[in-house]
């Protein structure tokens, strides 16, 4: 099935830096959202994205819905060890049970 | 947003075997959603289970390798039948929530080794 192209693949950073990722697809979604997972656990969502063009943060993140609605953004600042893990995208079409199609992910781990 | 439990948490199989993957939502939901994590890969969709009918699957998933059931609103199964070393994956279950902001919500998973 469709994959999200997500980049980078994985990063490795200090304590306290900011930390950028990004997501691209062929065609258009109306709805991002951005997950995070633990190891042995399921995603958790961090930020829904619902507007092209739209921004929102939840804390340190902050997410932004590109403007061809083919492409989103997560930034985290100030990064803490409990950010280590991997940062999925994910787009849908429509709300309402339609299914999401996920990103390639990002691991994300922090060199102490 | 909802609670999802999901039984078992891990498990190893004999090739040859079938195992089947329960999903208990607290709350009623029209549509539950099974994926598949690879190792070290991302979620791919396998099937959407829509309660009073058949399973729905995505390119690539069939029915007699996974079978699932939907007997109520909050309440689903996976089965990986006739397993192989090439199904151990992760196995989650996942619902929409009520309103846009809840995005979908995720069990824990199923980690499921194949020997």
């Amino acid at each position: 099935g469709q994959q999200l192209n997500q980049s980078p693949q994985s990063m490795f950073i200090q304590e306290g830096e900011d930390v950028s990722m990004n997501c691209t697809s062929s065609s258009i979604f109306n709805t991002w959202l951005w997950y995070k997972q633990d190891p042995g656990e399921g995603p958790v969502l961090l930020i829904a994205l619902y507007k092209a063009g739209e921004l929102t943060s939840n804390g340190r993140l902050t997410a932004q819905f590109g403007i061809t609605r083919k492409d989103s953004f997560l930034n985290i600042s100030a990064s803490i060890p409990s950010d280590v893990g991997i940062y999925f995208c994910a787009g849908q079409l429509n709300f309402g049970n339609e299914k999401l199609t996920f990103g390639t992910g990002t691991r994300l781990t922090i060199i102490p | 947003s909802a609670v999802i439990s999901q039984k078992p948490s891990r498990d190893i199989c004999q090739r040859g075997t079938s195992l089947t993957i329960q999903c208990q939502v607290d709350s009623q939901v029209t549509m539950m959603f099974w994926y598949r994590q690879q190792p070290g890969q991302s979620l791919t969709l396998i099937a959407t289970a829509n309660q009073g009918s058949e399973a729905t699957y995505e390119s690539g998933f069939v029915i007699d390798k996974f079978p699932i059931s939907r007997p109520n609103l909050t309440f689903s199964t996976l089965t990986v039948s006739n397993m192989s070393p090439e199904d151990s994956s992760i196995y989650l279950c996942s619902v929409e929530g009520d309103s846009r902001v809840l995005g979908y919500t995720f069990g824990s998973g199923t980690r499921l080794t194949v020997v």
